[in-house]
């Protein structure tokens, strides 16, 4: 069984800071993909890594992959209200398992005015 | 663009009732999928669907069934609810590289 630690669970910090929040594993993932969910909805990808060492920019969120595939991390510049959400991190299998999706626990991130 | 249509949107059952949970889907995705999500423990899989046709175990299946009517629509069903079921379901649809989730279907068993 694949696992995937996410971290911290929880993060409150106030406009302007930066966070980082962390996926870590002991197994390989095909890709590794970062969603945002808000409350009442279902998540909502933000990006997809696949390469080791990937790094992706979507406006003020880094995303790297790391270069064994096995842990990535989301970085968030200049936190904004607007940012508040569920992150979750999830790691696809490849071979015959390709599809399935395991997912971190969660991190919840508030961002005060 | 629907994309994945769950209902119902929240469900109050009895311990011991039967209900079954819709999902549809308008992407032409082979694969399909059933999470239920804890707070603290992120989305685990329950069933999931990777053709029309078949259907496999996740990770927490004990205490539900699927049927995949089609390619459009893959269902859950509780049989025998339980308070161990309380949780917010969510159905997804799988593309290449990203899967779409519906809205999600809050289930409370007492």
């Amino acid at each position: 069984t694949q696992l995937l630690e996410q971290s911290p669970q929880f993060l409150s910090i106030q406009e302007g800071e930066n966070l980082t929040v962390y996926c870590n594993s002991s197994s390989v993932f095909s890709s590794l993909q970062w969603y945002r969910q808000e409350p009442g909805e279902g998540p909502v990808l933000l990006v997809t890594v696949v390469t080791g060492g990937e790094v992706k920019k979507l406006k003020r969120l880094t995303f790297q992959f790391g270069d064994a595939r096995k842990d990535s991390s989301l970085h968030i510049t200049a936190a904004q209200p607007g940012d508040t959400g569920l992150y979750l991190c999830a790691g696809a299998a490849g071979g015959t398992s390709y599809g399935k999706l395991t997912f971190g626990q969660g991190t919840i991130l508030t961002v005060h005015p | 663009n629907a994309g994945v249509t769950q209902t119902p949107k929240f469900q109050v059952l009895k311990t011991g009732q039967s209900m079954t949970l819709q999902c549809a889907q308008d992407m032409n995705h082979n694969s399909m999928y059933w999470y239920r999500q804890d707070p603290g423990m992120g989305l685990r899989l329950i069933y999931y669907s990777a053709s029309e046709g078949t259907t496999d175990k996740g990770e927490v299946p004990n205490g539900y069934n699927v049927s995949r009517l089609n390619k459009r629509e893959f269902s859950l069903r509780l049989e025998s609810a339980a308070p161990s079921q309380t949780s917010v379901y969510f159905c997804a649809s799988h593309g290449y590289t990203e899967a779409f989730f519906g809205q999600g279907t809050r289930l409370t068993v007492v």
